[in-house]
């Protein structure tokens, strides 16, 4: 079965500094991954994803994630974060092949962004 | 407004009641989802369906859960005889899932309390 590693749970960046939000997933075969982030009181929204090609990823808002195959990871990064940044962040996995298209999570890391 | 609808967004009840709670999807999308996701942890997987046929399961959706796509359109998840360990955020998601390309777009939510 696949799972998602999210190692930082709580961040706390000053506005401006870099982010760089870890992801790991564990599963043998081939994986599409997507990056969400839920901003307070709204629904999950996609920032990026990875299917295939270019590993390097970018997404809205200035995010982009880079997939390590070898790693397993796929970190999602930004280089200067704002005070709108402020939401929770998750990593998720899907298994290619087959019919299923389920997406399993990760625990979420909370940005907080400090003016 | 042409995302993801969820009805009711808060439904408080009382142990052992049935309630029921409906999504109406993106109108083009084949696929239509539900996870459940609890304080501090990521949505998990509950059942999806492909136009009207509910074609995976998972083991946290217990007898007392059933999902239903009557049309292919809106989706009604029914949770009988609640449970306080049922409180949780209910999210569904729609995707137009063609050849293993797609993505996801989520509803709002909604919330259960059991007390």
């Amino acid at each position: 079965a696949q799972s998602v590693s999210q190692h930082n749970h709580h961040v706390i960046l000053s506005e401006a500094a870099s982010l760089e939000l870890g992801c790991n997933y564990s599963y043998g075969g081939t994986v599409n991954l997507f990056w969400y982030v839920q901003y307070p009181g709204q629904h999950l929204q996609l920032l990026l994803k990875y299917f295939s090609g270019d590993p390097l990823v970018k997404g809205i808002k200035g995010f982009e994630a880079e997939f390590i195959k070898s790693k397993f990871s796929f970190n999602l990064r930004k280089p200067s974060v704002q005070w709108s940044d402020t939401a929770e962040y998750f990593c998720a996995v899907n298994a290619q092949g087959g019919t299923a298209s389920k997406l399993t999570f990760g625990t979420g890391t909370r940005l907080q962004v400090t003016l | 407004d042409t995302g993801v609808s969820q009805d009711p967004r808060h439904k408080i009840t009382k142990r052992g009641q049935n309630v029921t709670f409906r999504c109406d999807p993106i109108s083009e999308h084949n696929r239509l989802y539900w996870y459940r996701q609890t304080l501090g942890q990521g949505p998990e997987f509950l059942t999806y369906f492909q136009n009207e046929a509910q074609l995976e399961k998972s083991r946290l959706l217990s007898d007392r859960f059933s999902a239903e796509r009557p049309k292919g359109s809106f989706s009604t998840l029914e949770i009988q005889r609640t449970e306080q360990g049922d409180s949780a955020m209910y999210l569904c998601a729609s995707s137009l899932w063609v050849a293993g390309n797609y993505g996801y777009t989520f509803g709002s939510g909604t919330r259960l309390t059991v007390v």
